[in-house]
């Protein structure tokens, strides 16, 4: 069983509408949890984090977070064109030390304008 | 800030021959730096983690004596492809974190590594 598992997709979403991910992990002392936006070609770059459970929201970007059922999601409203991208989960189960960072395969996401 | 940054982003080498790529954090001091390596629409594969004054961790399967991770200072890690084949060409990135435990991983900008 993989560590961080994500629907690989593609996910296809209509332009403005809301895109939805999900992402489930397997270590249950996950602190940190991250989410990834990479384009072909390039190299991951972060969007979002969250620690809590709950939602966190910024722009048109909200990450939730479930750790009683293990799951993190995120959420992409009035998509666009330029959201269209592999999202990547990661997971980090330190708190005072380093761990091991673990990456889902990824999300692919195409907005069709 | 967070800014981790990576040189070259492109090169083209012949096989045989060795290149080395460099990952700097510029405005944080980076104790840890992640290595990954990439081919085409897959994942993300760990390569190594790099100490600053000790030896890299390799992860399995990955040849130690072939892929050379030096992390001399807080604020730099090579690494360096030992006489490269074709087989080696492929899409390395590097990451840091300039705090331990629940800060996030930057990403250099990636060398995509071409062996003729």
């Amino acid at each position: 069983q993989k560590e961080v598992e994500q629907n690989s997709g593609p996910l296809s979403v209509p332009e403005g509408a809301i895109a939805s991910l999900n992402c489930t992990y397997s270590d249950r002392v996950s602190q940190s949890f991250f989410w990834y936006r990479q384009y072909s070609g390039k190299s991951p770059e972060l969007i979002m984090s969250i620690y809590s459970n709950g939602d966190k929201e910024d722009g048109r970007f909200t990450a939730q977070l479930n750790k009683a059922s293990q799951y993190v999601s995120l959420l992409i409203r009035d998509s666009q064109p330029s959201d269209s991208a592999t999202y990547l989960c990661a997971v980090n189960g330190a708190t005072d030390s380093w761990g091991k960072f673990q990456f889902g395969a990824g999300t692919q996401v195409v907005v069709t304008p | 800030g967070a800014v981790v940054s990576q040189h070259p982003s492109r090169v083209i080498c012949k096989s045989g021959t060795s290149v080395k790529i460099e990952c700097r954090s510029l405005d944080f001091q980076a104790t840890t730096m992640f290595w990954y390596r990439q081919f085409p629409k897959k994942s993300l594969m760990l390569m190594a983690t790099s100490n600053e004054g000790s030896k890299a961790t390799y992860e399995q399967g990955v040849e130690k004596d072939k892929f050379l991770i030096n992390h001399a200072s807080l604020t730099l890690s090579t690494l360096t492809v030992t006489s490269a084949h074709p087989e080696d060409s492929s899409f390395y990135i590097c990451s840091a974190s300039g705090v331990q435990g629940r800060s996030p991983l930057h990403f250099g900008n990636g060398t995509r590594l071409t062996v003729t």
